[in-house]
């Protein structure tokens, strides 16, 4: 069975440093997509990064970057230059299967979170 | 551009009490739609989903139950609210173009059963 596990339950990191937040994963299913949200107080869930399992480099959006290493089956989310607005709940989160344009389910699974705060 | 709207975005209900929450999505057809709940502190588990009007699938056996109705309105309902309800409701869809067909999620509705 698919399972997301995120074992950091809390972090610090002082502004303008980088911190990883771990996330492992496991599937059967060769095929597979992997992203990671963030969730500030508000509530609201907000697409970060996506990496799909046959992507050869890893991806990067902005200040984020994804450190995927599918041999271990994890896929870290890197922040640089954290920003006090970093402050959040990061979740990180795994579609079965290959993407699909319509009638796929494309259900996610979600890890339990990992609370960073970033310190002036 | 496409947006996704919930509401109430509070509610407080007593036990046993029905519940109807609402999620609409503008500017796309025909997506997949998803019902989250969150617990105090945890992660999402998906409750419903669905890939068309009237085609709900269940997740998790429990109090609740979905409709569609129409292609962007999806219904998250309960007939007798019990406590183990409460928690934040989040209503997604799916952007098929997208690079990884990621989730977009609506702004949720806090729901608190007394």
């Amino acid at each position: 069975a698919q399972k997301i596990t995120q074992t950091q339950p809390g972090m610090f990191v002082q502004e303008k440093e980088a911190v990883t937040l771990d996330c492992t994963y496991d599937t059967s299913d060769p095929s597979y997509g992997l992203f990671w949200y963030k969730q500030p107080s508000s509530g609201e869930m907000i697409f970060l990064i996506y990496q799909g399992s046959y992507d050869q480099q890893n991806a990067t959006e902005g200040r984020y970057s994804l450190n995927f290493q599918k041999a271990r089956k994890s896929a870290n989310l890197v922040i640089s230059a954290s920003q006090l607005g970093d402050s959040a709940m990061y979740f990180c989160a795994m579609r079965e299967g290959a993407r699909n344009y319509g009638g796929a389910t494309n259900k996610l699974i979600f890890g339990t979170g990992t609370l960073l705060a970033v310190q002036p | 551009s496409q947006t996704i709207h919930q509401w109430p975005a509070t509610l407080v209900q007593p036990v046993g009490s029905p519940l109807s929450l609402e999620c609409t999505v503008e500017g796309t057809s025909n997506p997949n739609l998803y019902w989250y709940r969150q617990a105090a502190g945890r992660g999402l588990q998906l409750l419903f989903y669905s890939v068309g009007i009237g085609q709900i699938s269940s997740e998790v056996p429990q109090n609740l139950s979905a409709s569609r109705p129409q292609d962007r309105q999806f219904i998250l309902s309960s007939k007798k609210l019990l406590l183990s309800d409460s928690g934040f409701y989040l209503c997604a869809w799916i952007r098929l173009a997208g690079v990884g067909n990621e989730q977009f999620f609506g702004p949720g509705t806090r729901l608190t059963v007394l």
